[in-house]
């Protein structure tokens, strides 16, 4: 069964700095995709970024960015540039290729302080 | 593009009680999920529709929930009777497809259920 552990629960940085989310995943799979979600206070998740397995090139979205290390069965989450409306939990996420059971990491709550 | 909308919002009932949430999906998707969110935990799957056909209930609790996509759009998820341990958010989540690359999930607002 694949599972995904989330080893920081929380975490604070300071606006305007730059934050890195660590996240490692245990499947026997080769072929998967993995995502970190952004879920604010009292409003609804949305998807921050993806990376499928295959692709060797880590993926940026604008101030987010990701360090994927497949072999270490890691997938870290960096912030650049924090802002205060990054304040969030954030997930990260497994799925199989051709899978849609996605298995969430229990979160990590980020504050960013002005 | 209309977001996945849900409902209520908010509801407590007393254990041994029954609950229905309801789901709408984004149109067209024809792909549709349930999850339970417990505090402090991230989203654990329950139930995974493909048009109004299960592809995946295999965690959900069988003998106290329930939940049908009758006409392949909108869902509703029951629970009874409620336990104590059923607390949650409740999320419905869509998605155009099962593939790729159609397999991304659009999250509702949830329904946060107390159970007293």
């Amino acid at each position: 069964a694949q599972t995904v552990t989330q080893s920081q629960p929380e975490m604070s940085v300071q606006e305007a700095e730059t934050v890195t989310l660590s996240c490692t995943y245990d499947t026997s799979e080769s072929n998967y995709y993995l995502f970190w979600y952004k879920q604010p206070p009292s409003r609804q998740m949305i998807l921050v970024i993806r990376q499928e397995a295959y692709k060797q090139q880590n993926a940026t979205e604008n101030r987010f960015s990701v360090n994927f290390q497949k072999a270490a069965k890691s997938f870290s989450l960096k912030i650049s540039d924090s802002q205060l409306g990054d304040t969030a939990m954030y997930f990260c996420a497994f799925m199989k290729y051709n899978n849609n059971d996605m298995r969430f990491g229990a979160g990590t709550r980020l504050t960013v302080k002005p | 593009e209309a977001g996945v909308a849900q409902s209520p919002r908010y509801k407590i009932i007393e254990k041994r009680q029954s609950v229905a949430f309801w789901c709408n999906p984004i149109s067209g998707h024809a792909t549709l999920y349930w999850y339970q969110q417990i505090l402090g935990q991230g989203p654990k799957l329950l139930i995974q529709f493909q048009n109004n056909g299960v592809v995946d209930d295999s965690q959900l609790p069988k003998d106290r929930f329930s939940a049908e996509r009758l006409k392949g759009v909108d869902s509703t998820l029951k629970i009874q009777p409620a336990k104590l341990e059923d607390s949650a958010v409740y999320l419905c989540a869509s998605s155009p497809g099962l593939a790729a690359p159609s397999y991304e999930q659009y999250f509702g607002p949830g329904t946060r259920l107390t159970v007293t």
